[in-house]
């Protein structure tokens, strides 16, 4: 398995209050993104990297924003987590190939 | 705008039938790629198909391309329960490290 772990896996937090996730790898690779996964919609990408600091929006990027300081780590900050937010969050990193391997996902509930 | 379209979203079928889901796309690409997620679990990468005419088989499952016809196809021979997941499709686009994925086929297999 890629080695690509998330915290927390699993996190229940109040409507208004902030929350970071955190990807974490070990393949040092270069591109890493950040999708969630809602019944009914499939994968949809929030936002993604392309390098140390280099980081672009994604379709349903509203309401979240993204940072990446270092190539192992990329951080997902929900600034107001709403109900509308509650879902399963998905990192994922590719290399050259592009080909996208996938960390064991984090489930957030706002209630 | 590139768009995936995979059918059927859902197949329920019997043990030692043979199967094939179907994965379109609407503008030219040049990788395609098959991923698998059981329930409660993350994806795993399953194929990628590189060029025209590729082909890939994997125990049961082989996966083809035709770039001409903008089509995937996943042939499941003889299914087994242990095949019951959701099957995606992705597709690169035109920078290559973005995926467009497919909203998923869940395929049940009854014993």
């Amino acid at each position: 398995d890629a080695g690509i772990t998330q915290s927390p896996r699993h996190k229940v937090t109040e409507t208004g209050t902030p929350v970071t996730l955190r990807c974490h790898q070990t393949e040092n690779h270069r591109y890493m993104y950040w999708y969630r996964q809602d019944p009914g919609h499939g994968l949809r990408l929030i936002h993604y990297s392309y390098g140390v600091k280099d980081t672009d929006k994604g379709e349903v990027s509203d309401g979240y924003s993204v940072s990446r300081s270092k190539t192992e780590d990329f951080l997902l900050t929900l600034e107001s987590a709403t109900s509308s937010q509650t879902s399963v969050y998905f990192c994922a990193i590719s290399g050259s190939d592009y080909e996208q391997y996938f960390g064991p996902g984090t489930r957030l509930t706002v209630t | 705008e590139l768009k995936v379209e995979q059918n059927p979203l859902f197949l329920s079928m019997q043990e030692g039938k043979n199967y094939t889901i179907y994965c379109n796309y609407s503008t030219t690409s040049d990788r395609l790629y098959w991923y698998r997620q059981d329930p409660g679990k993350s994806l795993e990468s399953l194929f990628v198909l590189l060029s025209n005419g590729a082909v890939k088989q994997e125990g049961r499952l082989m996966a083809s391309l035709d770039t001409k016809a903008r089509l995937s196809t996943l042939h499941i021979t003889a299914a087994v329960h242990d095949l019951s997941a959701t099957y995606f499709c992705a597709v690169d686009k035109a920078r290559g490290y973005q995926l467009i994925w497919g909203a998923g086929t869940k395929l049940i297999i009854k014993p």
